[in-house]
């Protein structure tokens, strides 16, 4: 137990449906990640908030739309998917960005996403 | 781009045997975190070493930094079954820059 939960753990949607994935900390950390891993790749960092400021936007398609309401709470709005989008999509935070030892990541056990 | 990247891409070994991975890397970093993944599950962090220290240990866990070759290793002594997972390596950068994880290193332990 990381102390960050994802819901759901597992998906499955159309390319028509629209769905959101949670993420909740309960570190009290300030910074917060959307990661995508497909199959042989490298993890793919999404979106970065840091004191709930999206800081980063590693070029997302606008098919996923993040959200970040406060702290401790961050979301992955998902609409017209396409098949390529299927992955694990893992959520991290850390205390800070980019401050040595508290920008360790803590991550959520993910959800695993199927589009058909 | 990619920052860490690890080596090998895949290892094989018996229980009890010793397991190196190593991480190299192109730019100036902070630190160095080495990080694993069991299959189909979030990532968890192992060890963090500054970009000042050389050596580091936790448990049956050794890590190495060599800053004048970007290189790191992460050592696991006397390898079980359980330590069958995916490695990490990941840079950490200061000036609000994020950290960048390579593209692991598979190890499976066989009994």
């Amino acid at each position: 137990e990381t102390g960050v939960t994802q819901t759901p753990r597992h998906l499955v949607m159309g390319m028509t449906n629209k769905k959101s994935l949670k993420c909740e900390q309960h570190l009290g950390h300030n910074a917060m990640y959307w990661y995508k891993q497909s199959a042989k790749k490298p993890l793919e960092l999404m979106f970065v908030y840091n004191f709930k400021e999206q800081t980063e936007n590693n070029s997302v398609p606008s098919r996923f739309s993040p959200e970040c309401p406060n702290s401790s709470h961050l979301f992955l709005h998902l609409h017209t998917l396409q098949p390529e989008d299927s992955a694990l999509y893992l959520c991290a935070s850390s205390q800070e960005i980019g401050a040595g030892a508290r920008d360790t990541q803590y991550f959520g056990p993910g959800t695993r996403l199927t589009v058909l | 781009s990619q920052q860490g990247e690890e080596d090998p891409q895949a290892l094989s070994i018996q229980e009890g045997e010793n397991a190196t991975m190593n991480c190299s890397y192109k730019t100036s970093i902070n630190n160095l975190q080495w990080y694993r993944q069991n299959s189909g599950r979030g990532l968890v962090h192992l060890i963090l070493i500054r970009s000042n220290e050389r050596e580091k240990h936790s448990g049956r866990l050794r890590v190495t930094l060599d800053t004048s070759k970007k290189s790191s290793s992460l050592l696991i002594t006397a390898s079980r079954a359980a330590d069958t997972a995916s490695y990490f390596c990941a840079t950490g950068h200061t000036g609000g820059f994020k950290t960048i994880f390579g593209a692991g290193t598979r190890l499976f332990v066989k009994a």
